[in-house]
């Protein structure tokens, strides 16, 4: 089946210590996503890509960091620099045109502080 | 500026009473795509409606319909007898053509109490 795959489920973060989320696609997408969800908000756009090799900040880059070296993989690594890194992390993919087609959302990366 | 208003941020409701969310759009784009998703309480997000800015039809879809109207920048989502398997938070989601980005609006959460 074709999807997105977030992993881990849970993840615990001891302090000073960057923490890296895994997103996989086979949908053969070629844009890429990565969103931020505190309890009760909306979610905040943290860094996307459109295509390989290449990515944009969001609203709220600041202490995070991502890479996109294959089509089908999009990691965020929440560094030490983040200090408030509990939240649920949401990864989604979009083919890049035409604009009308819809996010595909993986089922999220619950992140807590030790 | 492209913004997405869900100004009810949760909605309390009985089990078989129709409920209507409101979403309120911004842009200045003459093509744009305008999104509803579910997000149950296990976290994922799931795709539901896509609408194009030149296409103003209605659609329903069994207890689901979908009210655009461009003249009121509005994309309002109705329940008709809800059901407790409903109770999720819904968001709205605005694309304009040629971007990569998707405004989220905040989200309504809905309760469908037995």
């Amino acid at each position: 089946d074709g999807g997105i795959t977030q992993s881990p489920k849970y993840l615990f973060r001891k302090e000073g210590q960057n923490v890296t989320l895994s997103c996989e696609q086979n949908l053969n997408h070629d844009a890429m996503y990565w969103y931020r969800q505190d309890p009760g908000q909306g979610l905040r756009l943290i860094y996307y890509s459109q295509i390989v090799n290449d990515f944009q900040k969001g609203d709220i880059a600041e202490g995070y960091s991502v890479s996109r070296e294959k089509k089908e993989s999009f990691p965020l690594t929440v560094t030490s620099a983040q200090k408030n890194p509990t939240a649920f992390y949401l990864c989604a993919s979009s083919w890049g045109a035409p604009s009308n087609q819809p996010q595909h959302f993986g089922d999220g990366t619950r992140l807590s502080i030790l | 500026a492209q913004k997405v208003t869900q100004a009810q941020t949760e909605i309390s409701v009985v089990e078989k009473e129709d409920v209507t969310l409101d979403c309120v759009y911004e842009t200045r784009d003459t093509t744009y795509y305008l999104f509803w998703y579910k997000q149950p309480p296990s976290g994922e997000l799931v795709f539901l409606i896509r609408r194009n800015s030149f296409d103003e039809q209605n659609e329903i879809s069994g207890r689901y319909s979908w009210n655009f109207q461009k003249s009121t920048s509005s994309f309002n989502f109705t329940i008709t007898a809800s059901q407790v398997v409903d109770s999720a938070v819904y968001f709205c989601a605005l694309r304009t053509s040629g971007t990569y980005k998707y405004i989220f609006g905040t989200g309504t959460r809905l309760k469908v109490l037995a």
